[in-house]
């Protein structure tokens, strides 16, 4: 079975650019959930995503947003990039929502704000 | 928030040495995943555990639930090179999010 897709792996963006992330999950998952690892912020919660609906929300602000599509692929979008924002975004499938499943990573998508 | 402390942060060890790392809750947790993170990939799930006393093994590691859902404990026997990379603990707040420890760098040299 194949794993969990990322893509691009790597992107250079400028300052107050927009960027849109995509996630394919292992097939017959139907959550996905977005995280952006830093080093100083370790891994952190974005959103997660079940049946095309939003069903959780970390505390970051209204430039992250993403969405699920009817065959449970999910992009996210960032828009007016700032320097902070450099990362690597990380994108996770289960084959239900909520926390208490597991959740099977991607190789994550670097993005680099200059 | 609740947060997830691991420890140690760091580690370097010899081959062929047994390695011990924990992580502490400051709540109940009642499921706990260890991953492991190699440099430019994405973390990788090692063990899962859903019970309080709990003791699962993957090959040469073994994670234990602890008995007061605050602490799981992840060891590694006769380390190994490829055992180098960053090892994570998981589990649900109660807010139904996935969170994180803050990471349990592993070294081995030869």
């Amino acid at each position: 079975k194949a794993g969990v897709t990322q893509t691009p792996r790597y992107l250079i963006k400028t300052r107050g650019q927009q960027v849109t992330l995509s996630c394919s999950p292992i097939s017959g998952h139907r959550s996905v959930s977005w995280y952006q690892q830093t080093p100083g912020q370790g891994l952190q919660f974005l959103f997660e995503y079940f049946s095309e609906t939003q069903r959780n929300k970390g505390n970051f602000p209204g430039r992250f947003s993403g969405r699920q599509f009817s065959n449970s692929r999910s992009e996210m979008n960032v828009s007016t990039l700032e320097l902070g924002d450099s990362a690597l975004y990380l994108c996770a499938s289960s084959i239900q929502w909520g926390s208490s499943y597991e959740q099977y990573f991607g190789p994550g998508t670097r993005l680099t704000v200059t | 928030g609740q947060q997830l402390n691991q420890s140690p942060q760091s580690m370097f060890i010899q081959e062929g040495e047994d390695v011990s790392m924990n992580c502490t809750s400051s709540s109940i947790f009642n499921t706990w995943l260890w991953y492991k993170q190699e440099p430019g990939e994405g973390p990788v799930l090692l063990i899962a555990l859903y019970k309080a006393g709990e003791l699962t093994s993957n090959g040469r590691l073994t994670a234990q639930f602890g008995i007061t859902r605050k602490d799981s404990f992840l060891n590694i026997s006769a380390s190994i090179p490829s055992d180098v990379g960053i090892y994570f603990c998981a589990g649900p707040a109660d807010t139904d999010k996935l969170i994180f420890g803050t990471g349990t760098r592993l070294q081995v040299f030869p």
